[in-house]
């Protein structure tokens, strides 16, 4: 069966820009979750998303905003975009709502933003 | 708080050699716990899971992990390491029930020497 798929794989967008992420999870997947990852800080949960809802939200600015669909599907998106936004951001999807079968993570989107 | 750490940022080990990756966990009640590997660009991969039961559990690609609660530890280990394991490892712990966040350890970056 199908991964985790992102779209895009790369990008490239300006500072003061807005950008939207998408995610489709594996099929029969309802749990998404996105991470910011970068090699200062690691990876940094984003948001937790179970049917349409989301669960739980990571520490970060208003300018960080997601939703999830009700196939699964999921986006997020990144309003004013600073340098420090640059990073590799991953989706992960888990079958369940406990996710304790553990994440199936996409490639991910690169962003580098200038 | 909850807090996951992999106190080892770098190891290198020779071709053949054995590997041991230190994880350790504070969270309350147990977790489950997780270990992910990550190669260059790409997403997370898991590799095992522990949910109850045996606390030496086999994983994917020859690894496998051991839970020891008393020391709070989940440290990934093989007995002979291939150049195509050179990598970053993550360790994780996530909730048995609620809406408690999915927590990864910063990482260990793990270099094969021929």
């Amino acid at each position: 069966k199908a991964g985790v798929t992102q779209t895009p794989r790369y990008l490239i967008k300006t500072r003061g820009q807005q950008v939207t992420l998408s995610c489709s999870p594996i099929s029969g997947h309802r749990s998404v979750s996105w991470y910011q990852q970068t090699p200062g800080q690691g990876l940094q949960f984003l948001f937790e998303y179970f049917s349409e809802t989301q669960r739980n939200k990571g520490n970060f600015p208003g300018r960080f905003s997601g939703r999830q669909f009700s196939n699964s599907r999921s986006e997020m998106n990144v309003s004013t975009l600073e340098l420090g936004d640059s990073a590799l951001y991953l989706c992960a999807s888990s079958l369940n709502a406990d996710r304790n079968y553990g994440y199936t993570f996409g490639s991910g989107t690169r962003l580098t933003v200038v | 708080a909850q807090s996951v750490t992999q106190p080892d940022i770098h190891i290198t080990v020779s071709e053949g050699a054995s590997l041991e990756l230190r994880c350790n966990y504070s969270y309350g009640a147990t977790p489950y716990l997780f270990w992910y590997v990550q190669s260059p660009g790409q997403g997370l991969q898991l590799l095992l899971k522990y949910f109850s039961g045996d606390t030496l559990v086999q994983g994917i690609k020859g690894f496998e992990a051991e839970f020891k609660r008393s020391q709070s530890s989940f440290n990934l280990r093989k007995p002979s390491v291939h150049w195509s394991d050179a990598a970053e490892y993550f360790c994780a712990v996530g909730p048995r029930s609620g809406t408690y966040k999915y927590i990864f350890g910063t990482g260990t970056r793990l270099k094969v020497l021929a």
